[in-house]
This record gives structure tokens, C-alpha cells and sequence, in this order.
């Protein structure tokens, strides 16, 4: 069965730091991932996916996320965090039947 | 605004009471989930319709939930006899077929 993982459910960085949220993924044939985030009381929006090609995909708001097969993961980065970054993050993978399977979330606070 | 609307955003009811959710998709958009998403975790599949097709429910989905898109276009999701554990947001998602899903902003219920 296809699962993500991110295992921190908080991440804390200053603002003009670098952040990273990670995401791990198992899936049995090529993973379909994506990043979506979260603002209090909203829906979620998506920020980028990977389904072929370049390992570093890019996406909105300065966000990219780097695929990494054989240690099956797909974190989320951003070269200089914004207090407005601060939201709930969440990673997914898309089954077969394509509906999303998403990993528990994680929180980024990032300081002024 | 991703262009995917749902009404009401809030619902309030007491237990045992029946409820009905509309969802509004972006117009081209033939796939149209739902996921539950209760506090602190990430959303969870209850259902996909492909146009007016009901093509697969998870079996979170009880026999006290129905959905429909009767036209394949808005869609409904109803709970009867709701209980304390239906309390969540309800989210809905509609993809063409670029893989990301666009999600509304959801509706909030609340059982008492």
C-alpha cells in the first residue's frame, strides 16, 4: 500500500534562514508526489509535484523539493524562509485510482 | 482561490441530524474527491467521482454517508444521522488530468 511519512510534526527556522521539511515516501511502481500547504481555516493549495524527469522540481513561492529515490524521499526546501511561510505543510502520494495519500503534516513556524 | 467552491463553510448541527455539503468544481474538471480531514492529521479519501461516475468509496465512507454528482458537475455529500465523530472539515478536490488536485476551501462541521 502506498504511504508517506514526515516525520517531524514541527519545524522552526528564522526568517532568511534555509528550511527544509521532510517528507519519506513507499510505494511498489514510480511515485506520483506532491507538496501542498495549509493556512488556518483554509483549504490547501499546491505548491509543487514530482511525477518524471528532474530530480530538483520547483514550484510556487520559491519552494522546491528534491527527489531522492533510493532513499525514497521528496523534501520540501526553501533557500530563505518568509514569516509568511509559516503554515501547515503537507506531502502526498498519488495512487492508482488517483486520489491523494497524505502524510500526517507538519507545522513551520518561522521567526522574525 | 483555486476556483473550486464549497457551501456552507461552517455547519453546526446536533447529533442525529442529517446534513447535506455542496461542492462546486472548476468547470473543465472531470475528477471531483472528497477527504475528511480532522485536527492535527491530514485529509483522508472518503470518495472520487470521474463526471457523473461514482468510482470508488473508501471504507471510511459509512452507510450513513451518500455522495452524488448527478450531472457531473457540483456535487453533494450528505451524513445522516450524524454523529460526535463526524465532526471535521470536509474538503473537495477537482483534477483534470494534470495530476494536481485543486481543493476548496472547505466546510467545517461541527456535531453536538
Amino acid at each position: 500500500a502506498q504511504s508517506v511519512a514526515q516525520p517531524e510534526d514541527q519545524v522552526n527556522v528564522a526568517e532568511g534562514n534555509p528550511l527544509t521539511v521532510k517528507c519519506t515516501y513507499s510505494v511498489s511502481g514510480n511515485p506520483y508526489l506532491f507538496w501542498y500547504v495549509q493556512y488556518p481555516n483554509r483549504g490547501l493549495q499546491f505548491l509543487l509535484k514530482y511525477i518524471t524527469g528532474d530530480n530538483l522540481v520547483k514550484g510556487s513561492y520559491g519552494f522546491e523539493a528534491e527527489f531522492n529515490k533510493s532513499q525514497t524521499s521528496f523534501h520540501l526546501k526553501k533557500p530563505s524562509a518568509l514569516v509568511s511561510d509559516s503554515a501547515l505543510y503537507f506531502c502526498a502520494v498519488r495512487d492508482q485510482g488517483g486520489k491523494l495519500i497524505f502524510g500526517q503534516g507538519t507545522e513551520l513556524s518561522v521567526k522574525p | 482561490d483555486t476556483g473550486v467552491s464549497q457551501n456552507p463553510r461552517h455547519k453546526i448541527t446536533k447529533r442525529g441530524q442529517n446534513v447535506t455539503f455542496r461542492c462546486d468544481p472548476i468547470s473543465e474538471h472531470n475528477r471531483l474527491y472528497w477527504y475528511r480531514q480532522t485536527l492535527g492529521q491530514g485529509p483522508e479519501f472518503l470518495t472520487y467521482f470521474q463526471n457523473e461516475a461514482q468510482l470508488e468509496k473508501s471504507r471510511l465512507l459509512s452507510d450513513r454517508f451518500s455522495a452524488e454528482r448527478p450531472k457531473g458537475s457540483f456535487s453533494t455529500l450528505e451524513i445522516q444521522r450524524t454523529e460526535q465523530g463526524d465532526s471535521a472539515m470536509y474538503l473537495c478536490a477537482t483534477t483534470d488530468s494534470s495530476y494536481e488536485q485543486y481543493f476548496g476551501p472547505g466546510t467545517r462541521l461541527t456535531v453536538t
